[in-house]
C-alpha cells in the first residue's frame, strides 16, 4: 500500500510553462508538506497544510501556489517555470501532534530547460 | 532561525562503526530527527530525540546533548547498503529545517 504518492515522478519542461504536482496520502495525517531538494541535495521546507489550512509558507516566489482540496491531498502549482526550479520535489505528511515522523512520498524530479 | 552543520562527507570500511555529528542552534526546540536517503530515493526515518541521551535502535543510534545543541548518529557493523546521505534535521516552532546531509561511503 502506497502511503504518500506523488504524480508525475518526472517532469521535464520547457521555461516560462505552468505546472502542477500531485500528491495524495492514505495515512489519515492532517498535516502535509511541500519540500524542494536543490542539485546540493539540501531539503528546504516550502509550504505546510494542516486540514486543508496553509500554516508554513516559506520565502517561496509567488510563482508556486499550493492548493489543498481535502487534507488528503496537496497540490503544487508552479507557474512561469524558470531554470532555478529544477529540483527534486518531495510531499510529505505527518500527525497533527506527537514524536511521529514525516512521511515523505518518492519525489518528483522537475528539469525546467 | 536554525543552523544545523554536519561533515560533507564520510567514510568507512564494512563492519567498521561511524559516527556523524551534527550540531545545530535553533529557537522553540521541539526535537531532533534522523533520516537516511539513498541517491534517487526520498529520506526515511532513522530516529527521533527530544530529550537528553541516547536512544538505540539495533545497528543506528542516536544521541541529543540539548544544552550544547549537538546530536550524532551512530552506526554500527557497517553494511554496503548504508551507503547513503544522513541527513539531521531539527524541529522547531512547527517546521522541520535539515542539514545539508553527510554522504557516507562504506568501501569493502
Amino acid at each position: 500500500d502506497t502511503a504518500v504518492s506523488q504524480t508525475p515522478k518526472y517532469l521535464v519542461t520547457q521555461m516560462g510553462n505552468d505546472k502542477s504536482i500531485k500528491c495524495e496520502q492514505n495515512l489519515g495525517h492532517d498535516t502535509m508538506y511541500w519540500y524542494k531538494q536543490d542539485s546540493k541535495k539540501f531539503l528546504k521546507i516550502m509550504f505546510s497544510y494542516n486540514n486543508k489550512e496553509l500554516i508554513i509558507n516559506e520565502t517561496v516566489p509567488n510563482r508556486f501556489s499550493p492548493k489543498s482540496p481535502d487534507k488528503a491531498h496537496l497540490n503544487l502549482h508552479i507557474n512561469s517555470l524558470e531554470l532555478g526550479d529544477s529540483a527534486v520535489y518531495f510531499c510529505a505528511s505527518r500527525p497533527e501532534r506527537g514524536t511521529d515522523t514525516q512521511y515523505f512520498g518518492p519525489g518528483t524530479r522537475l528539469t525546467v530547460l | 532561525g536554525q543552523n544545523i552543520d554536519q561533515p560533507t562527507e564520510m567514510t568507512a570500511t564494512e563492519g567498521a562503526i561511524v559516527q556523524i555529528n551534527c550540531t545545530y542552534q535553533t529557537s522553540g526546540f521541539n526535537g531532533l530527527f534522523w533520516y537516511q536517503q539513498h541517491a534517487g530515493e526520498a529520506p526515511t526515518f532513522l530516529s527521533y530525540n527530544v530529550l537528553d541521551g541516547l536512544e538505540e535502535k539495533g545497528r543506528f543510534s542516536s544521541f541529543l546533548s540539548r544544552s550544547k545543541g549537538y546530536s550524532y548518529l551512530l552506526l554500527k557493523e557497517l553494511q554496503m547498503k548504508d551507503s547513503a546521505s544522513y541527513l539531521c534535521a531539527v524541529e522547531g516552532w512547527g517546521k522541520l529545517q535539515f542539514g545539508a546531509g553527510t554522504q557516507v561511503v562504506v568501501t569493502p
